[in-house]
This record gives structure tokens, sequence and C-alpha cells, in this order.
């Protein structure tokens, strides 16, 4: 696709709940990562990919935050019984690979709300 | 702990103004820093700068990197309310490729 896409825009949902969040990074690009971004803060990284695997997860919160990417293309974020600090637009990116200086193309982000 | 700083945190001005956004880090093995204007949600890349004293140059923006004093800037001349929106920096490590460390940005508003 022409840009990274994100989907969907917005997700509300109930403490407790699953979510899926899924990102559609720009063809070719092998790495892909998520950020959450809170209001009034800068992205915080979660986890990026290089091809299939997770290259480092390191920023995921806890154990109810996961993430796969299959294929080596399109990705899925998972929360398990969310809770309401959860709430943020979380943003995917995508890039040629990691550690090329290739900067990092950003998606429209979901913005999920935990009731 | 590593540190990205912005300043001022939310600038207003009126077109046709020049402003200088600042951004200073404290990180180890710094790789290289980045620079993206957020309108809306998704951060769109200006510049990515890896060496000491190269100036880069985009139109209107400008922005140049100073290892020597772990910080950067980014310049906008002749300002159109078209810059106004959310001005990142962010710094990656050769330790973490790939990972980005954002600060809080800057919220730069311009009114006509």
């Amino acid at each position: 696709g022409a840009g990274v896409s994100q989907t969907p825009s917005n997700k509300v949902t109930e403490k407790g709940k699953y979510v899926e969040l899924r990102c559609d990074p720009i063809s070719g690009h092998t790495a892909l990562y998520w950020y959450r971004q809170s209001l009034g803060q800068g992205p915080e990284f979660l986890i990026y990919f290089q091809g299939t695997g997770a290259a480092d997860d390191s920023g995921l919160p806890n154990d109810r935050f996961f993430a796969v990417r299959p294929e080596g293309s399109v990705s899925t974020l998972k929360i398990q019984r969310t809770e309401r600090g959860d709430s943020a637009v979380y943003l995917c990116a995508s890039s040629l690979s990691a550690g090329g200086y290739n900067e990092q193309f950003f998606g429209p982000g979901t913005r999920l709300t935990v009731l | 702990e590593d540190k990205v700083v912005q300043s001022p945190l939310s600038l207003v001005v009126h077109e046709g103004d020049t402003v200088t956004l600042n951004c200073s880090y404290e990180v180890t093995n710094f790789r290289s820093l980045l620079w993206y204007k957020q309108e809306k949600k998704a951060p769109t890349f200006l510049f990515m700068l890896t060496s000491s004293g190269i100036e880069k140059k985009s139109g209107r923006l400008s922005s140049i990197l100073d290892k020597k004093e772990l910080s950067s800037i980014l310049n906008i001349t002749a300002t159109q309310t078209g810059d106004s929106a959310i001005y990142l920096c962010a710094v990656e490590r050769g330790s973490t490729l790939g990972r980005l460390y954002f600060g809080r940005g800057t919220q730069l508003t311009v009114w006509p």
C-alpha cells in the first residue's frame, strides 16, 4: 500500500475485555514497530519485529500485551483483560529494515478507550 | 536513565515569524536523532541527523545536531498556519537498534 494503515481507527471497550489492533505496513518493509502514545506524551516504544520474529519486546508493559507478525507483513497487537490505564493511541510504524539508518513511517494510529 | 527533553513544550507565534525548537538528550551509545511532525495522529518524518555540525534543510525547515552539547535544534522560517503541529524529537541508540526514544514534543501554534 501507499502508507502504513491501522484498523480500527477507534476502539471503545469495557474494562476486562480483550482487544486486537491491526497494522498493515508499507509493502517491502521488513521492520515493524508498535508504540503507545498517551495524552501530552511522546510515543513510547512497545515492540519491534524484523521479519516474523520479535527482535525487541522489552517495551511491552506486562504479560497482558502480546504481538504477532506470522507472515512478516501484517501485525496484530493483542491486549488481554484491558484496564483503564491502557487507554491511549497505539501507533504502528514500518521501515525498510532496522539498523540501516532507515526512517520509520507511522500509521494514523488506533485510539483505544477502555471504559 | 535515558532521557530526551524538548523545549519549549508549547509555543504560539504569528505567521511569518521564525521559530527554534530545542531537543537535548542523555542516552548511552547515541546513533541518530530524528525529528517528526505530528498533526492529528500520524507523525511524519522530517529529518534524521547522525553527524555533528551538518545542517539538513527542507524548504523553510532546517535542523542541526551538536554531539558535544548533546542537542539538536529545528528551525522554521516564515512560519505558516499549516506549520501548526506537535514537533517530536526522537533518539536511536546503537545498542537498541530500531527502538526510538521520544521526547514529549513541542506544540507549535501559528496564528494568521
